[in-house]
């Protein structure tokens, strides 16, 4: 079946710190993956998508992603969180064949000063 | 990039009724899904929104519950029948403009509607 694990729920992380949130889909046929934040109270926005190409992506607001076919793996990732990086964060996936996004279950990033 | 508003925003409702949630595109888009996010959950895809015809459901979804109407390509509801406390969720419509998703355009969402059912 398709599916999206994003295997931590929360990601407590300091201001100014690294962070990586991390994502595993389920199969290793062709796919297109992406990269979805919900800030509170808003709706989705697109972070970043990866089609073909270049392994690694750059998104908006410094955020990076770098896809794994081996490992089917889609890990976020940014080099200094800023607070109003709080929100939660959506990893999702488009198995070729299907028109259909799957959406991992979210992970909330939670920046302290 | 496509902007989408839905009314309304949030509502608070009583068990046995039906509330019917409206999505307004500001373009035309091919593509129109709702979306259910149960609290604590990821997002599930209840349907596609067909223009013309009757929407697409997903399995354990129907048409019974959850009907929708699509009168033109910018705008869709999507009604909650008969409500439960386990409808309490929010509810989003995405779209995605022309070329679908087969072209990797980007599916964009609205801001949701919260549901709360007493």
């Amino acid at each position: 079946a398709q599916s999206v694990t994003q295997l931590d729920s929360q990601v407590p992380v300091f201001e100014e710190a690294p962070v990586e949130l991390r994502c595993n889909y389920s199969s290793s046929v062709s796919v297109y993956l992406f990269w979805y934040v919900q800030y509170p109270n808003q709706g989705l926005q697109l972070l970043l998508k990866y089609l073909s190409g270049s392994t690694l992506v750059k998104g908006i607001n410094g955020f990076e992603a770098e896809f794994n076919k081996s490992q089917t793996s889609f890990h976020l990732r940014k080099p200094s969180v800023h607070i109003s990086d709080t929100a939660e964060y959506f990893c999702a996936v488009i198995y070729l064949g299907f028109q259909k996004l799957v959406f991992g279950t979210g992970t909330r990033l939670l920046v302290s000063p | 990039s496509a902007v989408i508003s839905q009314k309304p925003s949030r509502d608070i409702c009583q068990r046995g009724t039906s509330l019917t949630i409206q999505c307004q595109v500001d373009s035309q888009v091919t593509m129109m899904f709702w979306y259910r996010q149960q609290p604590g959950q990821s997002l599930t895809l209840i349907a596609t929104a067909n223009q013309g015809s009757e929407a697409t459901y997903e399995s354990g979804f129907v048409i019974d519950k959850f009907p929708i109407s699509r009168p033109n390509l910018t705008f869709s509801t999507l009604t909650v029948s008969n409500m439960s406390p386990e409808d309490s969720s929010i509810y989003l419509c995405s779209v995605v403009s022309a070329g679908g998703l087969r072209k990797h355009n980007e599916q964009f969402f609205g801001p949701g509607t919260r549901l709360t059912v007493l």
